[in-house]
């Protein structure tokens, strides 16, 4: 089975700062997602990368996914307190969608980094 | 505005019951997917379902029981047999008809064994 492992498992950096957080995962990665949740809520969908060398940005958040398609970052750029939460990284396995038959992946997430951000 | 539900937001148990989390989708999706996570630690899946009456066990389903009726909704047991329950919930789905489709989830529900 694939596993994802993130670093670091926790950040604390001042309100300005930059960061970077990294997914690494033992298998392909087919699909990419990047989530981040506040404690004792749901996860909010921030981005998602499936080609190789692909970036997307969001506001200050941008995300990569490398060559090779087994790791991808999240940088963020000039933190704020409201950037503070737990960041998850989630990957698809491969998939074979043929309507009707709905044979969905299931998707597989790294551990997790809470990132604390100081005034 | 399409989303998925969960109830209750918490809910207590005592030793030996089994109790049911309910999630609700509206967003047409034909996937759910069922998740648990414990403090500090990042989601695992328990239970997920590509359509209705079909559903798989994921890596830690011991213990706990779905059903998939309804294209939208999706329970999940916890029976007496899960010997450490207490964990957060989370319900997810995506349209598995689309490659590349995001999965939405749900609020998750707070289960707490007293």
């Amino acid at each position: 089975s694939q596993e994802l492992e993130q670093s670091p498992q926790s950040l604390i950096v001042q309100e300005g700062k930059n960061l970077t957080i990294n997914c690494t995962s033992s298998k392909t990665l087919y699909g990419l997602y990047w989530y981040k949740q506040k404690y004792g809520e749901g996860l909010i969908f921030l981005m998602m990368l499936q080609k190789g060398g692909e970036e997307k940005s969001h506001e200050k958040i941008t995300a990569k996914l490398d060559e090779k398609k087994q790791q991808s970052s999240l940088h963020i750029t000039a933190s704020q307190p409201s950037h503070a939460g737990i960041y998850l990284c989630g990957a698809d396995g491969p998939k074979n969608r043929a309507w009707g038959t709905g044979t969905a992946s299931k998707l597989t997430f790294g551990t997790g980094t809470r990132l604390q951000v100081t005034l | 505005d399409g989303g998925i539900t969960q109830s209750p937001k918490y809910l207590f148990r005592k030793e030996g019951q089994n109790v049911t989390l309910s999630c609700e989708q509206n967003l047409n999706h034909d996937a759910m997917y069922w998740y648990r996570q414990d403090p500090g630690q990042g989601l695992r899946l328990i239970y997920y379902s590509q359509i209705v009456n079909d559903f798989q066990k994921g890596d830690i389903a011991e213990g706990y029981s779905v059903s998939r009726e309804k294209k939208e909704s999706f329970p999940l047991t916890v029976t007496s047999a899960q010997k450490n329950p207490t964990a957060f919930y989370l319900c997810a789905s995506t349209d598995a008809r689309r490659l590349n489709y995001g999965y939405t989830f749900g609020s998750g529900t707070r289960l707490t064994v007293v």
